[in-house]
């Protein structure tokens, strides 16, 4: 009964590579986020999906693409992975609307980069 | 240009005393804060929040202050126990907007 599942957890891969992370939540929300979380710990918001479209995108390279199809999932493609993408990825989601409504998160993909 | 500070890496308390954690923010334009709580190799979870029209929310052992001439707001938990030991997020919404700051995180240890 997983809220906010991601897959894989861990991900050890070449630089140079392609590669997915999935996320699925069964929780009903609407919109769908990709976090960042480096080295020195702080989480940042790169990609947030509202029903399948694209409503932030923070000027994250273009290497990172985020794709939904639909409103219960967001997945993200790395293409040509380097260094500096080592980290863990953080898929949340939450219900829109005029009060802050709390994200939920999954529980992160740490992708390391040789 | 970070946005909402957390400048205690890590806070020990003895279990049963208070714990109080700090958040510093530099945005007039936040106007919804919120507290994470993390466990290793877990997602933050959701634990708090406080819109800045109050400067009180309280949950039962959980209690955030609000300060906004300050721009500055505490977690206080009370007691505190051994499984409150976890890396505490403070984050911040952009009004309008569903994007939320975070700061870094507080290494909170609960001692027996």
């Amino acid at each position: 009964d997983t809220a906010v599942s991601q897959t894989p957890k861990y991900l050890v891969t070449q630089m140079g590579n392609d590669k997915s992370i999935k996320c699925e939540q069964n929780l009903g929300h609407d919109t769908m986020y990709w976090y960042k979380q480096d080295s020195k710990k702080f989480l940042k918001i790169m990609f947030s999906y509202n029903n399948k479209e694209l409503i932030i995108n923070e000027t994250v390279p273009n290497r990172f693409s985020p794709k939904s199809p639909d409103k219960a999932h967001l997945n993200l493609h790395i293409n040509s992975l380097e260094l500096g993408d080592s980290a863990v990825y953080f898929c949340a989601s939450s219900q829109a609307g005029g009060a802050a409504q709390p994200q939920h998160f999954g529980d992160g993909t740490r992708l390391s980069i040789l | 240009d970070q946005q909402v500070k957390q400048n205690s890496p890590s806070l020990s308390v003895q279990e049963g005393r208070i714990s109080i954690l700090n958040c510093d923010y530099t945005n007039s334009m936040f106007d919804y804060f919120l507290w994470y709580k993390k466990y290793p190799a877990e997602g933050p979870t959701f634990l708090i929040s406080i819109s800045s029209i109050k400067d009180k929310n309280e949950d039962g052992r959980f209690t955030v202050f609000l300060n906004k001439s300050a721009k500055h707001l505490s977690l206080h938990i009370v007691p505190s126990q051994p499984g409150d030991s976890a890396v505490y997020f403070c984050a911040a919404r952009i009004q309008g907007a569903q994007k939320l700051v975070f700061g870094q995180g507080t290494r909170l240890t609960i001692n027996p």
